[in-house]
């Protein structure tokens, strides 16, 4: 596609249930990174991937959360037992490579936990 | 480690008034600074950058200077209008430790600039 993008835009789930959060970047971008938007928090790196490997998870906030890429392109953002905190809007970004200096932003999945 | 502080917002402005949103940074090594831009209903976009000292950054009649001496990156612009309402991100990418750049970026908490007709 033409720009990052990430499914579903909105999600409602359970306190306790597992969420995955889906981003899709721009083709033949190999750098890919997971942030967290939310109130009084604002914008923090959750982790980075490069291919398939990802050599930076050190945003990730507990074990609850992990993340994979697989085929050097879609990525997938697990979240174990969700809690009420982790209500956010979750973004994905892509970059042609890590030392390009613009990064492309999807327009994020809102997560909302009751 | 590296972190961004912006001016608190909201920012409430008449058209054509003229803009300043501060940006301090503290970081490693030498960064690339940026400000990205979050209009209603959209995803995050680039809206300008600078990646050394004394570099200006600008776009749409926006503009920045990177300071090092101040470690700023205050964005301005001179008549503002309507369209430009929107939540404004500084943001700041760094070498981490080992010397290798990943791109992470570091941001602000953002600005929330609302301007009236």
């Amino acid at each position: 596609g033409a720009g990052v993008s990430q499914s579903p835009s909105n999600k409602v789930t359970e306190k306790g249930k597992d969420v995955e959060l889906r981003c899709d970047p721009i083709s033949g971008h190999t750098a890919l990174y997971w942030y967290r938007q939310s109130l009084g928090q604002g914008l923090e790196f959750l982790i980075y991937f490069q291919g398939n490997s990802a050599p930076d998870k050190s945003g990730l906030p507990s074990d609850r959360f992990s993340a994979e890429r697989t085929g050097g392109s879609v990525s997938t953002l697990t979240i174990q037992r969700t809690q009420q905190e982790d209500s956010a809007v979750y973004l994905c970004a892509s970059r042609i490579s890590p030392e390009n200096t613009e990064a492309f932003f999807g327009q994020g999945t809102r997560l909302t936990v009751v | 480690g590296n972190s961004v502080t912006q001016m608190e917002g909201p920012v409430t402005l008449s058209e054509e008034a003229f803009l300043t949103i501060n940006c301090t940074y503290t970081a490693t090594g030498y960064p690339s600074l940026f400000w990205y831009v979050q209009y209603p209903g959209e995803g995050l976009q680039l809206l300008l950058k600078a990646t050394k000292a004394d570099d200006k950054g600008s776009n749409k009649g926006f503009e920045a200077t990177y300071r090092k001496e101040t470690t700023s990156f205050h964005l301005e612009k001179g008549s503002v209008q309507v369209s430009d309402s929107a939540v404004y991100f500084c943001a700041l990418s760094s070498a981490n430790a080992g010397g290798t750049s990943y791109g992470k970026l570091t941001f602000g908490q953002g600005t929330i600039l609302t301007v009236h007709p």
